[in-house]
């Protein structure tokens, strides 16, 4: 079945400071999207790439930075961590396909202190 | 305004009994669905696609589209406990790669 690991777990972060959050797929696809979700929310899309060293802005992309340095890994970076980003975040890679099944990762539960 | 809409928020249904969720999309572009299924602490996994108007079943669950009404439904017969989990509908055009996932329904299959 098709592998997205990603990494911390979870993470406690100091309002103000830097949080990178890391992803790796073997799956060997295309396409990898960075997922926010909140209590009573669903998925909201914050970044996705198509390929390498190349990344595109999704539905709530402020406050995030993405990088996409390989087909398998893509980071999501909070350059300042802010209380609202308190959240669990959900890494995904899909083919190039219109019928585009995500497979995600198990999550990162970030808390920003 | 969100592209797509769940109903119910929350359900609890009997260990053997049917529990039927809804989904709606805003967006008549949209010709591809899931039903994403995420148990506690665990990320979503896909259960299952249907991209043509119709049912289409896989064991247990049948989901159900509608493309002129824009509407899906999945239906679970003989709800295990194991059952319980947040479900999501999501639905795409299929033009950029990109999906939109619904709020959620919340399934508690009580023994």
């Amino acid at each position: 079945e098709a592998a997205v690991t990603q990494s911390p777990r979870s993470k406690v972060a100091v309002t103000g400071g830097k949080v990178t959050l890391s992803c790796h797929q073997t799956n060997n696809h295309d396409y990898m999207y960075w997922y926010r979700q909140d209590t009573g929310h669903g998925l909201r899309l914050i970044h996705y790439s198509y390929v390498a060293d190349s990344t595109e802005k999704g539905d709530i992309p402020d406050g995030y930075k993405a990088s996409r340095p390989s087909q398998e890994n893509f980071s999501l970076i909070l350059e300042l961590a802010s209380l609202s980003q308190t959240a669990v975040y959900f890494c995904a890679s899909s083919r190039q396909s219109s019928q585009n099944t995500l497979y995600f990762g198990a999550g990162t539960r970030l808390s920003v202190l | 305004q969100q592209k797509v809409q769940q109903s119910p928020e929350s359900l609890s249904v009997p260990e053997g009994g049917m529990a039927s969720l809804n989904c709606t999309s805003s967006d008549r572009n949209f010709q591809y669905f899931w039903w994403y299924r995420q148990h506690s602490g665990e990320g979503p996994k896909a259960l299952m696609s249907i991209f043509s108007d119709g049912d289409k079943k896989e064991g247990r669950f049948t989901a159900h589209l509608n493309k002129a009404s824009l509407h899906v439904s999945l239906h679970i017969r003989d709800s295990q406990p194991s059952d319980s989990a947040l479900y999501f509908c999501a639905a795409s055009d299929g033009s950029n790669n990109r999906i939109f996932f619904g709020d959620g329904t919340q399934l508690v299959v009580k023994p």
